[in-house]
């Protein structure tokens, strides 16, 4: 069983829709999370970074933790199809000094 | 300015071949890593390198092979090469994960292995 489990989708939805992406964690050693998004044939790139139990916005994503249920999720508010990705929920475990990842959702936002 | 540089980005090569793949990064970051993604798109890291110094090794096969000949560069050599080995390898470079700072890991575009 992986440490971080996601929902591998695809997830399907039309322009202007809210997303919620989500993923479990089991070490309870984990204090950072973290949401990166890839484009197909790019790298990972950080979207957003939280710490503490519950939520942190930016612009229309929002980036929401409970550890008390090991659960990390991102929502997406008025959708675009620029934000058409796959989306990693990554965690820390304090001074690991290495990203523990989700097996990562794609995301296709459709016209 | 390319902030984690990975080369090459494609490689294509038949089983039993050895093969490197070179990574730099102008961040000023102590920290590199190698990642290897596999088809369903999962990353998992493979080995970390603080200041040049090996500090993760995560259960990969000795055909695998870091080197960090300083703290800016960080080589994967791959010995005898498997059809397994075929994914998607990710450099990428950060500060150390200290606890105290919001740290961002820096991804390379990747090195897209095909072994045949």
């Amino acid at each position: 069983q992986k440490e971080v489990e996601q929902d591998p989708g695809p997830l399907s939805v039309p322009e202007g829709a809210i997303v919620s992406l989500n993923c479990t964690y089991s070490n309870s050693a984990f204090q950072y999370f973290m949401w990166y998004r890839q484009y197909s044939r790019k790298g990972p790139e950080l979207l957003m970074y939280t710490y503490s139990s519950g939520n942190k916005e930016d612009g229309r994503f929002t980036a929401q933790v409970d550890k008390s249920s090991k659960y990390i999720s991102l929502f997406i508010r008025d959708s675009q199809p620029s934000d058409s990705a796959t989306y990693l929920c990554a965690t820390v475990a304090g001074t690991a000094s290495k990203l523990t990842f989700g097996t990562g959702t794609r995301l296709q936002v459709t016209l | 300015d390319t902030a984690v540089s990975q080369t090459p980005k494609y490689l294509v090569t038949q089983m039993g071949n050895d093969k490197s793949i070179k990574c730099e990064q102008n961040l000023g970051h102590d920290t590199m890593y190698w990642y290897k993604q596999d088809s369903k798109k999962f990353l998992k890291i493979m080995f970390s390198y603080n200041n040049k110094e090996l500090i993760i090794n995560e259960t990969v096969p000795n055909r695998f092979s870091p080197k960090s000949p300083d703290k800016a560069h960080l080589n994967l050599h791959i010995n005898s090469l498997e059809l397994g080995d075929s994914a998607v390898y990710f450099c990428a470079s950060s500060q150390p994960y200290t606890g105290q700072m919001n740290t961002e890991a820096f991804f390379g575009q990747g090195t897209r292995l095909t072994v045949v």
